[in-house]
């Protein structure tokens, strides 16, 4: 069945250093991929998506580009800030459009 | 637009008791879906609308769960004789459908089964 792997965290870095949290898949087709993150004591909210092969989503200074030969959405930031200290979930769609989620990312930024 | 709406946002009940949740979705938004999740994991896929239909659900969603969406608008998940292990927060999430289209997530509804 489909399902999505993350790396397991927490992952905790300082201010302006550059973030990686990786993500590789597992999945019949081609389903579209996303990133999305929980503020403390906030929803989930969509972080970027992509929904073919070699496209690249962004967001507020995070990458991901979809990399169907490795199976892989690895999340990217060249310099965090401590505003960005939330749990990261990567997600694929399935082809009933359901998604389904890896277990998360819990990253910490120190100032 | 006010997003999607969850009610109530936290809830505390006693083995055995039942349970309603209920779900307002971003109104033009045809697909409600709900999700279950434990700390430390991601959310699981519990079952889907499309409009008023059920189409999918879950093995996880045992007898004891019912989900409805009467008239396409809001939706309601019960839970009947609750167990310590429904414990988790319940999720709720809307879209326009189509895999591209995000879904949007509501604030959950927090379960906890004494």
């Amino acid at each position: 069945g489909n399902s999505v792997t993350q790396m397991e965290g927490p992952v905790t870095l300082s201010e302006e250093a550059f973030l990686t949290i990786n993500c590789t898949y597992t999945a019949t087709g081609y389903p579209s991929l996303f990133w999305y993150v929980q503020y403390p004591g906030e929803g989930l909210q969509l972080l970027l998506k992509a929904t073919k092969a070699d496209d690249k989503g962004s967001n507020k200074g995070f990458e991901a580009t979809y990399r169907k030969e490795t199976t892989s959405f690895h999340l990217e930031k060249g310099s965090v800030q401590v505003s960005d200290s939330a749990v990261y979930f990567c997600a694929l769609s399935d082809p009933s459009e359901k998604l389904v989620f890896g277990k998360g990312t819990k990253l910490t930024v120190n100032p | 637009d006010t997003g999607v709406s969850q009610d109530p946002r936290h809830k505390i009940t006693k083995r055995g008791q039942n349970v309603t949740f209920r779900c307002d979705p971003i109104s033009e938004h045809n697909r409600l879906y709900w999700y279950r999740q434990t700390l430390g994991q991601g959310p699981e896929f519990l079952t889907y609308f499309q409009n008023e239909a059920q189409l999918e659900k879950s093995r996880l969603l045992s007898d004891r769960f019912s989900a409805e969406r009467p008239k396409g608008s809001f939706s309601t998940l019960e839970i009947q004789r609750t167990e310590q292990g429904d414990s988790a927060m319940y999720l709720c999430a809307s879209s326009l459908g189509g895999v591209s289209h995000e879904q949007y997530f509501g604030p959950g509804t927090r379960l906890t089964v004494t």
